[in-house]
């Protein structure tokens, strides 16, 4: 599983408070994802970060901002929660071995009230 | 911007019976993977296809990139237990980011 971790794995929050969820790997992969689940909706992508200080955005990112200050922590900030906000967080990792493979976190279920 | 279409959205099943689902793209890929997710679980990379006409096997799984590299499908012989999930596909994009499909959830009947 790349030694991805992900905190909290479950958290309830309520509308308008800041949430941030962390993604943690030990095995120095460069590039690091953030993905929503959603049913019906497959992975989206909300931003990525390909090495430290240097991230992007992806198909979601309204409403999310990241940091990345070390190589092995991906951080995902929720400024203002809001309910459409409710979703699975997925945080993968691009394998630097193995050509474009991606593996993932447990993920953090997050409701927003 | 680039979409993948997977269908089904849903497929039941008996045991013992065949399920495949679908990918497809209205642009031409580079390449495309599949991902396996349990119930509860997170996705895990099950294969990659990059070559036009590509035909991959893993044990009752038959994996197929098409002629035109636009589509793809999943086919697993003989259902178990154990396939149950849901099964997506997911293309590389330009900036080598994945898109991905919405996922086809095998069911096993009772």
């Amino acid at each position: 599983d790349a030694g991805i971790t992900q905190s909290p794995r479950h958290k309830v929050t309520e509308t308008g408070t800041p949430v941030t969820l962390r993604c943690h790997q030990t095995e120095n992969h460069r590039y690091m994802y953030w993905y929503r689940q959603d049913p019906g909706h497959g992975l989206r992508l909300i931003h990525y970060s390909y090495g430290v200080k240097d991230t992007d955005k992806g198909e979601v990112s309204d409403g999310y901002s990241v940091s990345r200050s070390k190589t092995e922590d991906f951080l995902l900030t929720l400024e203002s929660a809001t309910s459409s906000q409710t979703s699975v967080y997925f945080c993968a990792i691009r394998h630097r071995d193995r050509a474009y493979e991606q593996y993932f976190g447990p993920g953090t279920r997050l409701t927003v009230t | 911007g680039q979409q993948v279409m997977q269908i089904p959205q849903y497929q039941h099943v008996q045991e013992g019976e065949d399920f495949t689902t679908y990918c497809n793209s209205s642009t031409t890929l580079s390449n495309i993977q599949w991902y396996k997710q349990r119930p509860g679980g997170h996705p895990v990379f099950l294969i990659q296809l990059v070559k036009s006409g590509e035909v991959k096997k893993q044990k009752r799984l038959t994996f197929q990139f098409g002629e035109a590299k636009k589509n793809s499908s999943l086919h697993i012989t003989a259902t178990q237990t154990t396939d149950v999930g849901t099964y997506f596909c997911a293309a590389m994009d330009s900036n080598y980011q994945l898109i991905w499909g919405a996922g086809t959830k095998l069911i096993i009947k009772p």
